[in-house]
């Protein structure tokens, strides 16, 4: 397998333009997670999909940030208008999160691609 | 915020020594994992440890967790310079979860 891919792994844009950011999670995952990574908050979860059903988006900055999941092998993550504070890297990362009857499960290893690295000017 | 804090932040030592790293965390957990980061790379899982087990082995890897002290601790041993890296401990509740993760430890291994 692959592994998690994403696209770009490089981006500088302006600030109000849009920016998308893809992810191909590995094929069987039934999880897809969107983190970013700063140097000042470091790795915080953006978005959780499970069966590619948002499940927690609690972490989404604002509006401006979106993200979709249309079938079990991709996804994005959509800014618009982007701002220099969006500046960061944004990682994406696929599990198999196992929930049993009881309730109890958790997730388990997380895949993560290379990263999408995003400068905003 | 973040459920994990690793400490130190940073830790420099030779080839050969051993590295140990630690984790506190707040909630109680299903699972503990840590996970390492080379420089301009994606996270990469190490191992991972359930709430009901104490110890864990991988390699030169060697994980704890004390539950009742909310806290995990890492010892790589015989370092390398190829250990060279950041390390992130994670945690999973119960039920439908995601992976919290600290700002992690920076270890540097000098040949």
């Amino acid at each position: 397998d692959a592994g998690v891919i994403q696209s770009p792994r490089h981006e500088v844009t302006e600030m109000g333009q849009e920016v998308t950011l893809r992810c191909k999670p590995i094929s069987g995952h039934n999880s897809l997670f969107w983190y970013r990574q700063t140097m000042m908050r470091g790795l915080e979860l953006l978005i959780y999909f499970n069966n590619n059903v948002p499940i927690d988006d609690s972490g989404m900055p604002e509006d401006r940030f979106s993200a979709k999941m249309p079938n079990a092998s991709f996804s994005t993550l959509k800014i618009q208008p982007s701002e220099p504070r969006d500046s960061a890297v944004y990682f994406c990362a696929s599990s198999l999160v196992l929930r049993y009857s009881s309730g109890t499960g958790g997730t388990g290893e997380l895949f993560f691609g290379e990263g999408s690295r995003l400068t905003v000017l | 915020s973040q459920q994990g804090e690793e400490d130190p932040q940073a830790l420099s030592i030779q080839e050969g020594e051993n590295a140990t790293m630690n984790c506190s965390y707040k909630t109680s957990i299903n699972n503990l994992q840590w996970y390492r980061q080379n420089s301009g790379r994606g996270l990469v899982h190490l191992i991972l440890i359930r709430s009901n087990e104490r110890e864990k082995h991988s390699g030169r890897l060697r994980v704890t967790l004390d539950t009742s002290k909310k806290s995990s601790s890492l010892l790589i041993t015989a370092s390398r310079a190829a250990d060279t890296a950041s390390y992130f401990c994670a945690t999973s509740n119960s039920g439908y979860s995601t992976l919290t993760f600290g700002k992690g430890t920076m270890l540097l291994v000098s040949p």
